[in-house]
């Protein structure tokens, strides 16, 4: 079967650091996506990793175990208007799999 | 300006009642996508196109079709027969297999639909 697990819910002060975990089981691996997504609105694509280790954007980092089946993303300096659901998605052959997402909200 | 458009962002349908939803991309990528979302719940695959006149069944087809006649669009038709089709609607396109982080979903402002 195909799963990919991530927490529901997540909270953080503004200002700090937070990680959002994604583990996956999938019968085929082609790089793995993160997506931000506010509420109402489209994902917006974040990061992509296909290979072993870290990937830096700015405050965003996004890391990735293909022997653990794990990823997680990173957030620094945390903003309000970084509160959104943050979606993992696993590419196989021809499609994305995803997550239910985890939902972050950053409190002053 | 390039991108993605979905119209109407809400639609509101009484029972037993078709509706097509409209997607339109300006990208020039070969393969476009429906998802649906449900509060809680990930986006969930309905149908997707690689090319023009070509299109496949993803997770939850049922109740639902497509047509790709042309490569900028791709609409999705919710027959009145769709059990629950109250959601939000996801369009997306990509490059096709050209490897990479260049074949990443990009994702239209989405159509709300609600059953009356």
């Amino acid at each position: 079967g195909q799963n990919i697990d991530q927490p529901t819910e997540m909270t953080a002060t503004e200002g700090a650091i937070v990680q959002i975990n994604c583990t996956y089981q999938t019968s085929g691996f082609n790089g793995l996506f993160w997506y931000q997504q506010h509420a109402g609105e489209a994902p917006t694509f974040l990061s992509y990793n296909v290979l072993d280790g870290l990937e830096e954007k700015g405050r965003f980092s996004s890391f990735l175990s293909r022997s653990k089946g794990y990823s997680y993303l990173l957030l620094k300096e945390l903003q309000m208007k970084d509160s959104a659901s943050y979606l993992c998605a696993v590419r196989g052959a021809d499609k994305l799999i995803f997550g239910t997402g985890t939902r972050l909200q950053v409190f002053p | 300006d390039g991108g993605i458009t979905q119209s109407p962002k809400y639609l509101f349908r009484k029972e037993g009642q078709n509706v097509t939803l409209s997607c339109e991309q300006n990208l020039n990528h070969d393969a476009m996508y429906w998802y649906r979302q449900d509060p809680g719940q990930g986006l969930r695959l309905i149908y997707y196109s690689q090319i023009v006149n070509d299109f496949q069944k993803g997770d939850i087809a049922e109740g639902y079709s497509v047509s790709r006649e042309k490569k900028e669009s791709f609409p999705l038709t919710v027959a009145s027969a769709q059990k629950n089709p109250t959601a939000f609607y996801l369009c997306a396109s990509s490059y096709f297999r050209t490897g990479g982080v260049t074949d990443t979903q990009y994702f239209g402002p989405g159509t709300r639909l609600t059953v009356l």
